[in-house]
């Protein structure tokens, strides 16, 4: 079966700093990974997947992921934070021929201005 | 395209009553998922299906609550009686494909049952 589990469910950080959320997973076959971000009172919206090819995976609003095997990592980075990436992160995964997504509990990214 | 679609964005009822929430799919789409997340149990899958079809259920918490998508622009996810331990936020996701097609959510419903 697969899961992912994510480190940490609040994070902080200063504006300008560095963003580093952490998300592990667990799949005895290549998975499909994803992160998606979820301003208050809105839906979940993606921004990156790793699906195959290049492990270093950019997405929108200057964020970027990279799948390590060896680690069964994904960890999702950005390297200033802005106010605006304050939001709730989440990552999930899925496999090759399977309907649904399994996703993380979610951390909280707060920003200090 | 417009998006996933769902309405009403809030809905408060009082417990005993019926609640039906409502999802409009992308267009194409063939995968729909209905989902709830709580501050205690995060995003839970309820329900999914494809090509109007429900493929797995297993996510419905009783019986108290049933899925419908009785064609490809459509789906409604009904509970009855409401309690109020179903408040929460229902989001409704589509997905053109299986894989690693990406999920498209919707802004959610704010249900609260008093």
């Amino acid at each position: 079966a697969q899961s992912v589990t994510q480190l940490g469910s609040h994070v902080s950080v200063s504006e300008g700093a560095l963003v580093l959320l952490r998300c592990n997973y667990s799949s005895s076959v290549p998975p499909y990974l994803f992160w998606y971000v979820q301003y208050p009172n809105q839906g979940l919206q993606l921004l990156l997947k790793y699906t195959t090819g290049a492990t270093l995976v950019k997405g929108i609003n200057g964020f970027e992921a990279e799948f390590k095997k060896s680690e069964t990592s994904f960890h999702l980075t950005k390297p200033s934070a802005h106010m605006s990436d304050a939001a709730e992160y989440f990552c999930a995964v899925t496999l090759t021929g399977a309907n649904n997504l399994f996703f993380g509990t979610g951390t909280r990214l707060t920003v200090i201005p | 395209d417009a998006g996933v679609i769902q309405s009403p964005r809030h809905e408060v009822t009082e417990m005993g009553q019926e609640v039906t929430l409502r999802c409009k799919p992308i267009s194409g789409h063939n995968s729909l998922f209905w989902y709830r997340q709580t501050m205690m149990r995060g995003l839970e899958l309820l329900i999914y299906f494809n090509n109007n079809v429900p493929i797995d259920d297993s996510g419905m918490p009783e019986d108290r609550f049933s899925a419908k998508m009785p064609n490809a622009s459509f789906s409604t996810l009904k509970i009855q009686p409401s309690e109020p331990r179903d408040s929460a936020v229902y989001f409704c996701a589509s997905r053109r494909d299986r894989g690693p097609d990406t999920q498209y959510f919707g802004p959610g419903t704010r249900l609260t049952v008093l």
